[in-house]
């Protein structure tokens, strides 16, 4: 079984609708992350989290919130989609005490917002 | 975190060594460099980390040349799979924020 799982895997939705993309882990690892990747572009961070009562915003926050319900949990949820949120999104864990550069990703969830 | 620089893109022959470098100029004193790899539609995938010298996994080598401005990712004897997205990352590992960033890395194609 996958260390890092995403739900849905593809989604497609409509403008101004709410949408949330889930991540579980069973890695053990205290560090979550959610990222976005657009075709032909690197990934740029969205918000992390260092344990569940940490969370911070990354390069690109704006039109996005995340929850950490759990240490094996992390949603990143779209609270009025737009088109140009269209993007490959994932997950990814690290161990504090392992390697920080180091880090877990989860196969993406692919969003298309019409 | 520092800049880098790496060829958009490299074609290759199965069975070939193939070198890509990346340029950061501006590497800091506490930065480690990072390769990731990535497969169309999949998550990034940890290679190799190291510092200086050189540093070698079963997977690649990397080489670091002592002003570590440069480093060339080294993967020996390449094969059809190893088709894919290679990204060349630098950075304090012990920094607050622990984030990566990418670049637009080096499509690698190999061909029969």
């Amino acid at each position: 079984d996958a260390d890092v799982t995403q739900t849905p895997r593809n989604r497609i939705t409509k403008t101004g609708k709410r949408i949330m993309l889930e991540c579980s882990q069973t890695k053990g690892h205290d560090r979550m992350y959610w990222y976005r990747q657009d075709p032909g572009l690197g990934l740029r961070l969205i918000y992390y989290s260092f344990d569940v009562k940490d969370i911070n915003k990354g390069e690109i926050s704006d039109g996005y919130s995340v929850s950490r319900q759990a240490q094996a949990k992390f949603s990143l949820s779209l609270e009025s989609a737009i088109p140009n949120q269209t993007a490959l999104y994932f997950c990814a864990t690290s161990d504090p005490d392992g390697s920080s550069y180091e880090q877990y990703f989860g196969p993406g969830t692919r969003l298309t917002v019409t | 975190l520092a800049k880098t620089t790496q060829p958009i893109s490299m074609d290759s022959y199965e069975g070939q060594e193939v070198n890509i470098t990346c340029s950061h100029n501006n590497i800091a004193t506490n930065d480690y460099i990072t390769w990731y790899q990535q497969f169309p539609s999949q998550g990034p995938r940890f290679i190799i980390q190291g510092y200086k010298t050189k540093v070698t996994n079963e997977v690649a080598s990397l080489f670091i040349p002592a002003d570590r401005k440069s480093s060339t990712l080294s993967l020996p004897r390449v094969s059809l799979s190893d088709t894919a997205v290679y990204y060349c990352l630098v950075g304090d590992g012990g920094g607050a924020t622990n984030k990566l960033i990418f670049g637009t890395g080096t499509l690698l194609a190999v061909q029969p």
